[in-house]
């Protein structure tokens, strides 16, 4: 089974600071890697993921996510964060054995202040 | 325009008292899933979805039922609610399972059982 750790509940955050959330994941097979964001009273959207290839992934509003295999990690990170940033975020993991079951972190409060 | 759909948003009921909640996606997606957010624990799976008339359990099932009679909907029953399945439930769907494709998700439905 697999399991997934975000290291930070809350995060607070300076605008125009850099930030970076940090995700690790255990799993015994091949996982695929996911960051999701959750505005105020939203649903969830993709950020960005990770299936294979280049170890740097770009998303979207200037997130950029990098795989460690041998640290089994997958932190996010935006090198100037906004107001608008404000949100969770949620790390996301899937097997590629598991047809489709995603493996959610408890998430991390992001909160960016003037 | 694509989406994935929930009703009701808000809903308050008594414990015992039969429920359902809707879910309908209009991407002819294969895959569906129910999530349950709590505070701290992130989005847990209840139930998951590969395709019509296929249906599973995931993390935690237990006092929920689904059924997959068409493509688009995957409806959440709740039998007889308790206070414990207060929460922030979100449906969502992808293309296939597995495959690492992306999951939509709808808006979310918040219930609360007094």
């Amino acid at each position: 089974a697999q399991s997934v750790t975000q290291l930070d509940s809350q995060v607070p955050v300076f605008e125009e600071a850099p930030v970076e959330l940090r995700c690790n994941y255990s799993s015994s097979v091949s996982v695929y890697l996911f960051w999701y964001v959750q505005y105020p009273n939203q649903g969830l959207q993709l950020l960005l993921k990770y299936l294979s290839g280049s170890t740097l992934v770009k998303g979207i509003n200037g997130f950029e996510a990098e795989f460690n295999k041998s640290q089994t990690s997958f932190h996010l990170r935006k090198p100037s964060v906004h107001i608008s940033d404000t949100a969770e975020y949620f790390c996301a993991v899937m097997t590629t054995d598991s047809w489709g079951k995603l493996q959610f972190g408890a998430g991390t409060q992001v909160v960016v202040t003037p | 325009e694509a989406q994935v759909t929930q009703n009701p948003r808000y809903l308050i009921t008594v414990t015992g008292k039969k429920l359902t909640v809707t879910c309908s996606q209009n991407m002819n997606h294969e895959y569906m899933s129910w999530y349950r957010q709590d505070p701290g624990l992130g989005l847990r799976q209840i139930y998951y979805s590969m395709n019509v008339e296929v249906t599973d359990k995931g993390d935690v099932p237990e006092g929920y039922k689904v059924s997959r009679k068409e493509k688009r909907n995957f409806p959440l029953i709740l039998e007889s609610p308790s206070p414990n399945q207060t929460s922030l439930y979100f449906c969502a769907s992808s293309l296939r399972a597995g495959g690492g494709y992306e999951q939509y998700f709808g808006p979310g439905t918040r219930l609360t059982v007094t």
